[in-house]
């Protein structure tokens, strides 16, 4: 499955609500979809599984939505630390894909 | 709390080997499945390999079956990862990670190791 995310690169200022997209190319079996953030020079971190349930730790000002072959992760309000690049990843086939990723800058 | 802890990676010739290992520690490392994922410089994420927790499945993407094979030792709480044959297009920051569950389908990508650069030029 080729997962598609855009926009590749999001400007925004703190504050604002970010809104991501992944759209894959086939449905993704039981919303096994996940999305993951990266900050420069550090491994990527479990955000959303299921591709609604937050991972243990995770704000709520993270949210996930969607079904079949598009998804989306929304960021209410951004926070300076959440300036990094964001991937979807789907495991409900082999081989596990992710997304070519979207960064979030700052505007 | 979990943690990933990867070795063994470094510069190695085109046509050369290398083996990668991962520590694990604060969880029970017998119980899960384990995997690794690699990005390649300024690149994105590619799955790479997937073992179950008794090491009875594996997986491999398509770029690297033949000549990686993954391994673990639950007696040590460590997984490997046996490259042969390398290639310049294998070189990346390779992530030992901890799945969600027991089995290697719809395995969820739980934690992450903080990465082993492997370098493949002459």
């Amino acid at each position: 499955i080729v997962l598609t995310q855009s926009p590749g690169t999001l400007s925004l200022s703190p504050g604002e609500r970010a809104t991501l997209s992944c759209r894959a190319s086939q449905s993704v079996s039981n919303r096994y979809l996940a999305w993951y953030q990266q900050k420069p020079g550090q491994a990527p971190r479990l955000l959303i599984y299921g591709a609604s349930s937050r991972a243990t730790g995770i704000a709520d000002r993270f949210s996930g939505s969607g079904s079949g072959t598009d998804f989306t992760l929304t960021i209410s309000r951004l926070e300076p630390e959440d300036f990094a690049v964001y991937y979807c990843q789907q495991y409900g086939s082999s081989p596990l894909t992710f997304g070519q990723g979207t960064k979030v800058e700052i505007k | 709390e979990v943690q990933l802890l990867e070795s063994g990676g470094g510069l190695v010739q085109p046509g050369g080997s290398l083996r990668l290992s991962c520590a694990a520690s604060g969880f029970t490392f017998s119980s899960y499945a384990m995997t690794w994922v690699r990005q390649a410089p300024g690149k994105g994420l590619e799955w790479v390999s997937a073992i179950s927790d008794r090491a009875d499945g594996t997986y491999y993407a398509d770029s690297v079956k033949g000549r990686f094979t993954i391994s673990r030792d639950n007696s040590k709480n460590t997984l490997y990862l046996q490259m042969n044959s390398l290639r310049a297009e294998d070189t990346a920051v390779y992530y030992c990670a901890k799945g969600a569950g027991a089995v290697i389908a719809f395995l969820l990508v739980e934690y992450w190791g903080q990465g082993n650069l492997v370098t493949v030029s002459s």
